[in-house]
């Protein structure tokens, strides 16, 4: 089955820097990448995701790159704030694949003012 | 609309003692799933579902029972608890495979 990598576990930065996550994936046959924020005592909510017949994708300050060929995938977060803080998850799935997500075990980004 | 709702939101429970954990959605998706979520170790599939009367093991099933009788509905059923069930546990809904998922608020379960 799929196993995801997620690095790093944890990660400081200071508010106004840059904040990046890597995750790697083992099924070659994955083709879409979420990435999840989950606040402390909240729910997981889907944040940006990525199909594999695109290389990069944007939303603001969030981007999610995506290398196939290497089979990683990382998401890219600019001029953090304090609110950024928070549990972030990647995950893969592959179409036809019923048990759907796979997840990363998580980077805790602190914000620092 | 309300999404993905789960009851109880917290419930502590005596070694031994069985339950079931309520998850319902309105956005009439066919995949639903369980996950388990640990410090340190991500969330974890307990079982999942991909329409009404279809049932499956995810990767940490053991000790768990699930049904699907309605769209709308897939309750997780602890037969006899152990203390290495307590844990917060998601629902969560697609609309079918290779979408994104929505999740409820989380039960928080603690097993004395």
């Amino acid at each position: 089955g799929e196993n995801v990598e997620q690095h790093p576990s944890t990660l400081s930065v200071q508010e106004g820097d840059s904040a990046v996550i890597k995750c790697t994936y083992s099924d070659s046959a994955s083709n879409y990448f979420p990435w999840y924020k989950q606040e402390l005592g909240k729910r997981p909510q889907l944040i940006i995701d990525i199909r594999s017949n695109v290389g990069e994708k944007k939303d603001q300050r969030i981007a999610v790159t995506l290398n196939k060929t290497a089979k990683h995938f990382s998401l890219h977060i600019t001029e953090t704030q304090p609110e950024d803080s928070a549990v972030y998850f990647c995950a893969a799935s592959r179409a036809g694949s019923a048990r759907q997500l796979t997840f990363g075990s998580g980077t805790q980004l602190t914000v620092l003012p | 609309n309300a999404g993905v709702t789960q009851t109880p939101k917290f419930q502590v429970l005596k070694t031994g003692q069985s339950m079931t954990l309520q998850c319902a959605q309105d956005m009439n998706h066919e995949y639903m799933s369980w996950y388990r979520q640990d410090p340190g170790m991500g969330l974890r599939l307990i079982h999942y579902s991909v329409g009404a009367g279809i049932t499956d093991q995810g990767e940490v099933p053991n000790g768990y029972n699930v049904s699907r009788s309605t769209t709308e509905d897939f309750p997780l059923r602890l037969l006899s608890a152990a203390p290495s069930q307590t844990s917060v546990y998601f629902c969560a809904s697609s609309y079918r495979d290779n979408q994104p998922q929505h999740f409820g608020d989380g039960t928080r379960l603690s097993i004395l």
